[in-house]
């Protein structure tokens, strides 16, 4: 069945260093891939989305490449604040209907 | 435009109670997507409608639970005879179509149920 994986947290980082968060996936077919944020007390917000092979999805410094020869879609950003601290869900839609299948969900904490 | 609206936000039951969480969807969406996020785990699909119309139910657990999307109102997930084991943070999406895997969902701020 379809599924998706992420690296394990919690991770640290200090502010204004470079951050990977690991995402792979098992689909039938051209999956939709996602990646959400989830802020303490709050739900998920869309953070960037590629629905194709190769497309980039970005925003807001974040940054994620849809591979299909190696069925990932690894988060990246080039400097990371305070205020990106939060729980970050990859995760994928591949059937009609658009169900999202999340990974476990990787706790980012950044400190000053 | 007002987001997805949840409530209540927190919600306390004893065990043997029935538990009553509301969704509003985003105004012009007609999809429904309901998860449940348990402690220390990721979000896992409950269920998909459109207005009175269960699309998709395969991650509904067998008993107890029931979910419904009127012609008019809230979607409603119900919950009898809560256990302490459905003490979980259950979120409420909505998008504008459902067929075509590439359409957003958008996230309302969930309701934490707690089980006594």
């Amino acid at each position: 069945g379809n599924s998706v994986t992420q690296m394990e947290g919690p991770v640290t980082l200090s502010e204004e260093a470079f951050l990977t968060i690991n995402c792979t996936y098992t689909a039938t077919g051209y999956p939709s891939l996602f990646w959400y944020v989830q802020y303490p007390g709050e739900g998920l917000q869309l953070l960037l989305k590629a629905t194709k092979a190769d497309d980039k999805g970005s925003n807001k410094g974040f940054e994620a490449t849809y591979r299909k020869e190696t069925t990932s879609f690894h988060l990246e950003k080039g400097s990371v604040q305070v205020s990106d601290s939060a729980v970050y869900f990859c995760a994928l839609s591949a059937n009609q209907g658009g169900k999202l299948i999340f990974g476990q969900g990787t706790e980012l904490s950044v400190k000053p | 435009n007002a987001g997805v609206m949840q409530n209540p936000r927190h919600l306390v039951r004893r065990r043997g109670q029935e538990a009553r969480l509301r969704c509003s969807p985003m105004k012009g969406h007609s999809h429904v997507y309901w998860y449940r996020q348990l402690p220390e785990e990721g979000l896992k699909f409950m269920v998909y409608l459109q207005k009175e119309n269960i699309i998709d139910e395969s991650g509904m657990p067998k008993e107890r639970f029931s979910a419904e999307f009127p012609k008019e109102g809230p979607s409603i997930l119900r919950i009898q005879q809560v256990v302490r084991g459905d003490s979980a943070a259950y979120f409420c999406a909505s998008s504008p179509r459902g067929s075509g895997h590439s359409y957003e969902q958008y996230f309302g701020p969930g309701t934490r149920l707690t089980v006594t």
